[in-house]
């Protein structure tokens, strides 16, 4: 089946530094989704993507959608003590069917 | 964006028995799913809930494995069916249609 393969699986860093994620794929997606879980709750969409080459920010969260359309990245700047957590990209493949396939997920870890 | 409840949130349940797991949505939407996140992993779909109709299933799970009910548009069950230590997971209802998804916060099943 499809796979997405995130990098890193895991970042430690000191608070203020800024942190950058990829997922790549060898297949072609319409959709690019990022999501943060914090413990015990559900994944909390962070940012959507939906036209290659697109460049998106969200406050401190800057995502693009790969002009392939087989990758994506994410950057935190200037992270804070909230950023810690787990953040995971998704792709959907079909335009309507809504399924997603998930990455494995970085953990992000923050020295204050 | 709509909002998820699920329950329960968490249970420890014996070996051989079942539970059905619950997911209400404050409005109606048009696709809801059913995802698994195994200890420290990311999240796999289980299958797509339809209205009205049998649910499709993904790839490595079955309807009597994970029987899935959706009465109307904003509510749907899965049953975890004679539970195995292995069953011992996080089971996450989403919702779609015409955002991308969202999650409700899960419910963390173990497995005694």
């Amino acid at each position: 089946g499809q796979q997405l393969n995130q990098s890193p699986q895991s970042m430690f860093i000191q608070e203020g530094e800024d942190v950058s994620m990829n997922c790549t794929s060898s297949s072609i997606f319409n959709t690019w989704l990022w999501y943060k879980q914090d413990p015990g709750e559900g994944p909390v969409l962070l940012i959507a993507l939906y036209k290659a080459g697109e460049l998106t920010s969200n406050g401190r969260l800057t995502a693009q959608f790969g002009i392939t359309r087989k990758d994506s990245f994410l950057n935190i700047s200037a992270s804070i003590p909230s950023d810690v957590g787990i953040y995971f990209c998704a792709g959907q493949l079909i335009q309507g069917a809504q399924k997603l396939v998930f990455g494995q997920g970085t953990r992000l870890t923050i020295n204050p | 964006s709509a909002v998820i409840s699920q329950k329960p949130s968490r249970d420890i349940c014996q070996r051989g028995t079942s539970l059905t797991i619950q997911c209400q949505v404050d409005s109606q939407v048009t696709m809801m799913f059913w995802y698994r996140q195994q200890p420290g992993q990311s999240l796999t779909l289980i299958a797509t809930a339809n209205q009205g109709s049998e649910a499709t299933y993904e790839s490595g799970f079955v309807i009597d494995k994970f029987p899935i009910s959706r009465p109307n548009l904003t509510f749907s069950t899965l049953t975890v069916s004679n539970m195995s230590p292995e069953d011992s997971s996080i089971y996450l209802c989403s919702v779609g249609g015409n955002q991308p998804q969202h999650f409700g916060d899960g419910t963390r099943l173990s497995i005694l």
